[in-house]
């Protein structure tokens, strides 16, 4: 079974610019979950979608944004991206019930550079 | 806001010791704690899983406990080995959230030496 892909995986772009990066969860996970890893603040939730919906929401501007598609494949936005924004983006997916140990099977991140 | 703790950033182990790392948390309990394994360049990997009505739980080399009296978990690598060095993350889901949406520590950085 493939694991949780992510492209691209390293990205530059330069402040102001706008970035989408892609996830794709594993194949029957309808549940797919962003986070944002930095030294300092370590991984922080950004969103969760199951079903094309947005069920949860991390506390980041509304500068960050993603959406679901019927496939569960998944994306998420950055707009007018600030230095700050640098960060390894991980997408996670998962059995919405959970089974019994509801882990989250993460992809191998995004690496995202503001110049 | 709930916070979590791991006290240690970084912990230096002899191969063959056993490794303890601790997880603390604040205000409420949460209905079970998650330990991942993270290498670098890598996304997180789930290691286990244990409920609040669990004392303890064992996976191998691994054991997890959880203390909701004192509001902490302790994971320990017994026989540790160099292969066993990453970072070490504990998470639990936020109050009122779903299991995708997790709340992490910062993690500690587990160095086996031979």
């Amino acid at each position: 079974k493939a694991g949780v892909t992510q492209t691209p995986r390293y990205l530059i772009k330069t402040r102001g610019q706008q970035v989408t990066l892609s996830c794709s969860p594993i194949s029957g996970h309808r549940s797919v979950s962003w986070y944002q890893q930095t030294p300092g603040q370590g991984l922080q939730f950004l969103f969760e979608y199951f079903s094309e919906t947005q069920r949860n929401k991390g506390n980041f501007p509304g500068r960050f944004s993603g959406r679901q598609f019927s496939n569960s494949r998944s994306e998420m936005n950055v707009s007018t991206l600030e230095l700050g924004d640098s960060a390894l983006y991980l997408c996670a997916s998962s059995y919405l019930t959970g089974g019994t140990s509801y882990e989250q099977y993460f992809g191998p991140g995004t690496r995202l550079t503001v110049t | 806001s709930q916070k979590i703790e791991q006290n240690s950033e970084a912990l230096n182990i002899q191969e063959g010791k056993t490794a303890t790392l601790t997880c603390n948390y604040t205000n409420y309990s949460p209905a079970y704690l998650q330990w991942y394994r993270q290498d670098p360049g890598r996304g997180p990997v789930f290691l286990l899983l244990i409920r609040e009505n669990e004392k303890e739980k064992r996976k191998e080399r691994l054991k997890v406990t959880f203390d909701t009296t004192l509001k902490q978990s302790l994971f320990h690598i017994t026989a540790s080995q160099p292969a066993d060095s990453a970072t070490y993350l504990c998470a639990f889901p936020s109050y009122g959230g779903s299991q995708g949406n997790l709340i992490f520590g910062k993690g500690t950085k587990l160095s086996v030496k031979p």
